[in-house]
């Protein structure tokens, strides 16, 4: 069974400009949860889809924002990207809800904002 | 609240010694405390996790113990190995601990 995968697995963007992250999880498996990690910070929540519907949501700015599609597919968009978005953005899947199963992690889109 | 709070942020470890790195979480509504491995280069992957129904589990070399009335669980880790060397995660249902950085020194 493939992992999750995500792409592109490295990105360079500057200040102001956008971007899009996409993310495919295991098949059958129908959530998929977003987190930023940075040294020190550890891993924050940024949201989780299930079934093409944002079931939860963390503590960013509207800048950050997501979608899930009928296959299961996610994309992570930040626009007016800061400096302070560099991070590395990790994307999980689960066969259900992922607040309290096991999520499986792709290996992560290391954006840099320069 | 929904913070989880991990310590230490980073230990040492000699071959063969006990790795012990303990979390510590708010909300008693928290039901599924998983720990994760992260080696460089790759995503976090599912160690280990307990429900706070058991007081512990074990799985090989590694232990959860968890004490409910004080919130809060910890990950023991016996005979530690330099392969053991990465970054670990607690979780309490869905919020993540900010991380342990494990050095096992051969």
């Amino acid at each position: 069974k493939a992992g999750v995968t995500q792409t592109p697995r490295y990105l360079i963007k500057t200040r102001g400009q956008q971007v899009t992250l996409s993310c495919s999880p295991i098949s059958g498996h129908r959530s998929v949860s977003w987190y930023q990690q940075t040294p020190g910070q550890g891993l924050q929540f940024l949201f989780e889809y299930f079934s093409e519907t944002q079931r939860n949501k963390g503590n960013f700015p509207g800048r950050f924002s997501g979608r899930q599609f009928s296959n299961s597919r996610s994309e992570m968009n930040v626009s007016t990207l800061e400096l302070g978005d560099s991070a590395l953005y990790l994307c999980a899947s689960s066969l259900v809800r992922s607040r309290d199963n096991e999520q499986f992690f792709g290996p992560g889109t290391r954006l840099t904002v320069l | 609240q929904q913070q989880v709070k991990q310590s230490p942020q980073s230990l040492i470890v000699q071959k063969g010694g006990i790795s012990i790195i303990n979390c510590a979480y708010e909300n008693t509504a928290f039901d599924y405390f998983p720990w994760y491995q992260q080696f460089p280069g790759k995503g976090p992957a599912l160690l280990i996790a307990i429900r706070p129904d058991v007081s512990e589990k074990k799985e090989g070399r590694f232990t959860i113990s968890f004490n409910k009335s004080a919130k809060q669980f910890s990950l023991h880790i016996m005979d530690s190995q330099p392969g053991d060397s990465a970054t670990y995660f607690c979780a309490a249902t869905g919020v993540f601990g900010q991380g342990t950085r494990l050095t096992i020194n051969p």
